[in-house]
């Protein structure tokens, strides 16, 4: 089993719609989660960081559900500059190595 | 936010020959770099954790000797691909986190893009 795992989507929805999905972790030990946001060909970039139940920033919800072990974000008011390939990371307890899904690829027409 | 960078963006370079890239933390000390591949449409594999002053830990399936790590410093990480080969061809990214603190999130460099032909 992956350590990280993700619905790679592509979720494609139009402007103003709200978007949601979710990542599973196999490591119950795991303490911080990520979600970082990756553009074609860029590095990616921090998110948002889910260090308790969850947290909100703007427009983002990021959810963790420790007893089933994994972690949502949700996107209200979608714009087109949100269309971007979005990766669910993990922190491993121990080490503090990154574990990374594959992403899920968010499309946001116009 | 803290910021790292990665030199060169963008190499191409022929088979058999090696490539040296840098990774730097700008504002911040960082005694764990750590160095990614990401191949097309795949996620970001973690090929080594670079620790300042020892030797690096290379993840299973990463050769040493091909991809040689040297953290000389608390801001320098290099990342040296020797005897390159097309399959070596990838995106590279490295990462750093802050050597104090109780942040554990990690900042990236911008990634080089190597071409081997």
């Amino acid at each position: 089993r992956k350590e990280v795992e993700q619905d790679p989507g592509p979720f494609n929805v139009p402007e103003g719609a709200t978007v949601a999905f979710n990542c599973t972790y196999s490591n119950s030990a795991s303490q911080s989660f990520f979600w970082y946001r990756q553009d074609c060909r860029k590095e990616p970039k921090l998110l948002m960081s889910v260090y308790s139940s969850g947290n909100e920033d703007g427009r983002f919800t990021a959810q963790l559900n420790r007893a089933s072990q994994y972690i949502s974000l949700l996107i209200r008011d979608s714009k087109l500059s949100d269309s971007a390939t979005y990766l669910c990371v993990v922190s491993n307890p121990r080490d503090y190595k990154l574990s990374f899904g594959a992403g899920t690829t968010v499309t946001v027409r116009a | 936010g803290a910021v790292v960078s990665q030199h060169p963006s963008r190499v191409i370079c022929k088979s058999g020959t090696s490539v040296k890239i840098e990774c730097r933390s700008l504002d911040f000390q960082a005694t764990t770099m750590f160095w990614y591949r990401q191949f097309p449409k795949q996620s970001l594999m973690l090929m080594a954790t670079s620790n300042e002053g020892s030797k690096a830990t290379y993840e299973q399936g990463v050769e040493k000797d091909k991809f040689l790590i040297n953290h000389a410093s608390l801001t320098l990480s290099t990342l040296t691909v020797t005897s390159a080969h097309p399959e070596d061809s990838s995106f590279y990214i490295c990462s750093a986190r802050e050597a104090t603190g109780s942040r554990t999130e990690a900042f990236f460099g911008q990634g080089t893009r190597l071409t081997v032909v």
